[in-house]
């Protein structure tokens, strides 16, 4: 089993292109979670879902959009990227939420917005 | 407002000494609290959890909710314990974590 899988490791953007970050895990987890990490400042949760077709804001959801269209695939979308957004982007899943909640990270995407 | 924090960014002791990293919560009701380990290249990974009452890799970490603290110990450091660590708090029924900003651990040989 993979786990936890992330597309691409790196990109580089202009300010106002846009993106999508494709996470998909092979687990059959129900929950999964984009998170970003930024030097300093740990995890912030952007968006989760707990669901096939559901999605909901976190932390941090200002300038991100999300899918969840298929229950194995969470895809990230930054619209019109700021410089701001320049972060290392990390996706997570758990089979259920809760205290026995595990959650299981991918290895990560580093984006930079110049 | 829930929130975690770790007061240390680094923290370095030398092989063989103990190593206590902090974690404080602020939280109104029963929390739930883990510690992730990022160890160098390597992903973001559970190390244990509060409600397991668990000792991993000679870690462990005790609930204090007088201290609202979660602190992380171990009484001899190995040098594979070099990583990074968060403190994470569930919000929620829905099981979102926040996670502290993290404490470097390096241990010296």
């Amino acid at each position: 089993n993979a786990g936890v899988t992330q597309t691409p490791k790196f990109r580089v953007l202009k300010t106002g292109q846009s993106m999508t970050l494709l996470c998909a895990q092979d687990m059959n987890h129900e929950y999964m979670y984009w998170y970003r990490q930024d030097p300093g400042m740990g995890l912030r949760l952007i968006h989760y879902s707990v669901g096939e077709g559901t999605t909901a804001k976190g932390e941090v959801p200002d300038g991100y959009n999300v899918s969840r269209l298929k229950k194995q695939n969470f895809l990230l979308g930054l619209e019109s990227a700021a410089p701001s957004q320049t972060s290392v982007y990390f996706c997570a899943s758990s089979y259920v939420g809760g205290p026995n909640n595990e959650q299981f990270f991918g290895p990560g995407t580093r984006l930079t917005v110049l | 407002a829930q929130r975690v924090t770790q007061p240390e960014k680094l923290l370095s002791v030398f092989k063989g000494a103990p190593v206590e990293l902090k974690c404080n919560y602020s939280y109104s009701g029963s929390p739930e609290l883990f510690w992730y380990v990022q160890y160098s290249r390597q992903r973001l990974q559970l190390l244990l959890r509060h409600i397991s009452r668990e000792s991993i890799k000679g870690f462990t970490a005790d609930l204090n909710k007088g201290e609202t603290s979660f602190h992380l110990k171990k009484p001899f450091a190995q040098e594979e314990d070099s990583a990074m660590y968060y403190c994470a708090l569930i919000r929620g029924s829905q099981g979102n974590l926040i996670f502290g900003k993290g404490t470097k651990l390096s241990v010296k040989p």
